[in-house]
C-alpha cells in the first residue's frame, strides 16, 4: 500500500538557519503530494502542494519539489523564523483508485532566537 | 466563508461507553474525512464521505461509524471505548475526494 516515509525529529535549529526536512514516498500511480503544518493544540493547515511531477509547490517561503524519479517531496526554506516552530507532515492523496490519504508521521521543527 | 469546526473540544469517556463527535464542513465542501491522531503521531485515516455515502475506510473496526448529512456536516460514532481510542480526533473537509483537505481543530478523547 501507500507509505511516506519522513525524516526523524525534532529538527533544532538557529533562526535564519536553512531548513530541509525529507520526504520519500511509495504509491501506485501518480498521487498529489502535500506538506501539512500543526501548531500546538491545532488542527492541520495545508502549507503546500503539488500535483504533478516537476511541480513546485510554494507557500510562506516554504518550497518542496514533486521528484517522480526519486519519489522524494522535500520541504525547504532558506531562513526560518522563530514562528516557524511546528510539527510538518508530508502526505500524499490516494493514489490507483484509492481514496485513502495517507500522513508521514511528522517531524517536530524547533526554531532557537 | 466559514472554516471546519468539530465539537466538543474535549471529552472524557468510560471504557465500554459509546461517544459522538461532531463536524462542520467548510462551506462549498461536499466531502469529509476523519482521522484518528495518536500523541507523536501522523494522523490515521478513518474514513471518508462524499455526498452522505461513504467514500473510502482506513483500517478501524467497524464500531468506528460515521455519517454525512445534507448539509454535508458529519458525525462520527465510536462505541464499546477502549483505552487506545484515546487520542486527537480530526475532521478534514475538501471538495473533491483527493484534493486538498481543511481540517478542523480536532476532538481532544479520553478515555479512562
Amino acid at each position: 500500500g501507500d507509505s511516506v516515509t519522513q525524516m526523524e525529529g525534532p529538527v533544532t535549529l538557529s533562526e535564519e538557519a536553512c531548513l530541509t526536512i525529507n520526504c520519500t514516498y511509495t504509491a501506485t500511480g501518480y498521487p498529489s503530494l502535500f506538506w501539512y503544518v500543526q501548531y500546538p493544540g491545532e488542527g492541520l493547515q495545508l502549507l503546500l502542494k503539488a500535483t504533478k511531477a516537476d511541480d513546485k509547490g510554494s507557500n510562506k517561503g516554504f518550497e518542496a519539489t514533486y521528484r517522480k524519479e526519486t519519489t522524494s517531496f522535500h520541504l525547504e526554506k532558506g531562513s526560518v523564523q522563530v514562528s516557524d516552530s511546528a510539527v510538518y507532515f508530508c502526505a500524499l492523496g490516494g493514489s490507483g483508485g484509492s481514496y485513502i490519504p495517507t500522513f508521514g508521521r511528522g517531524t517536530s521543527l524547533i526554531v532557537h532566537p | 466563508e466559514t472554516g471546519v469546526t468539530q465539537s466538543p473540544t474535549h471529552l472524557i469517556k468510560t471504557r465500554g461507553q459509546q461517544v459522538t463527535l461532531r463536524c462542520s464542513s467548510q462551506s462549498g465542501h461536499n466531502t469529509v474525512s476523519w482521522y484518528q491522531q495518536a500523541l507523536g503521531q501522523g494522523p490515521q485515516f478513518i474514513f471518508q464521505y462524499y455526498r452522505e455515502e461513504e467514500n473510502g475506510r482506513g483500517n478501524f473496526p467497524p464500531r468506528f461509524s460515521g455519517l454525512q448529512f445534507p448539509n454535508y456536516s458529519s458525525e462520527l460514532n465510536v462505541n464499546a471505548l477502549e483505552l487506545d481510542d484515546s487520542a486527537l480526533y480530526l475532521c478534514a473537509s475538501s471538495d473533491v475526494g483527493l484534493s486538498e483537505q481543511y481540517f478542523g481543530p480536532g476532538t481532544r478523547l479520553t478515555v479512562t
